[in-house]
């Protein structure tokens, strides 16, 4: 059973530039939700993804998008990169189902972006 | 916003000894729980807590949901040297009926060293 996996793991863009973090939710699962975590710091939340559409969102401005496919898979896009946007980005995958009550959430293991 | 304050922010301890770390919070949170994250890895779950006074247990940890539901603590007893990580409390709180808001927030962690 496959764990939440993510991709790439590593990533080196310039300022300015865009990036397309992607990742595979964990088997049976239906619930995404991405973080950014900072050096030193715990994750914070940056937002979540159930049934294709946008649920929740934290404190990060419109530069921060994302999608969600059918196949629960998703992407989190960042336009304009800062230096500040340097950081692990975690997805993590739960499931939610018909009841609306969200399952724990189950890391991947981030992708490291550093913005020069 | 919802913030959490965890503490110790680092420990060095002997393989063999227990370790205390705990978390509060200025808001209530319907569930606790607690992460252990490795260099380069994404969080792993630990422990789980979803009522006021809980007590619960993993192996040589255990975990204590507070009955304000402000706090909780994570005892980690004989430290091995595979105990080496850094540890995350997080809180999760429901917005309504539903239980659609599910996102966590985390405490900045605590850094655990354990000498042979």
């Amino acid at each position: 059973d496959a764990g939440v996996t993510q991709s790439p793991t590593h990533l080196i863009k310039t300022r300015g530039q865009q990036v397309t973090l992607r990742c595979s939710p964990k088997s049976g699962h239906d619930t995404v939700s991405w973080y950014q975590q900072a050096l030193g710091q715990g994750p914070q939340f940056i937002f979540q993804y159930y049934e294709e559409e946008e649920r929740q969102r934290g404190n990060f401005p419109d530069r921060f998008s994302g999608h969600q496919f059918p196949n629960y898979s998703s992407e989190l896009n960042v336009n304009a990169l800062l230096l500040g946007d340097s950081a692990l980005y975690l997805c993590a995958s739960s499931f939610r189902g018909s009841r609306g009550q969200t399952d724990t959430q189950y890391f991947g293991p981030g992708t490291r972006l550093t913005v020069l | 916003g919802q913030q959490l304050n965890q503490s110790p922010q680092s420990m060095f301890i002997q393989e063999g000894e227990d370790v205390s770390m705990n978390c509060t919070s200025s808001s209530i949170f319907n569930t606790w729980l607690w992460y252990k994250q490795d260099p380069g890895e994404g969080p792993v779950l630990l422990i789980a807590l979803y009522k006021a006074g809980e007590l619960t247990s993993n192996g040589r940890l255990t975990a204590q949901f507070g009955i304000t539901r402000k706090d909780s603590f994570l005892n980690i007893s004989a430290s091995i040297p595979s105990d080496v990580g850094i540890y995350f409390c997080a809180g999760r709180t429901t917005h309504n009926s539903s239980g659609s808001a599910r996102q966590l927030t985390f405490g900045s962690g605590t850094q655990l060293t354990v000498l042979p």
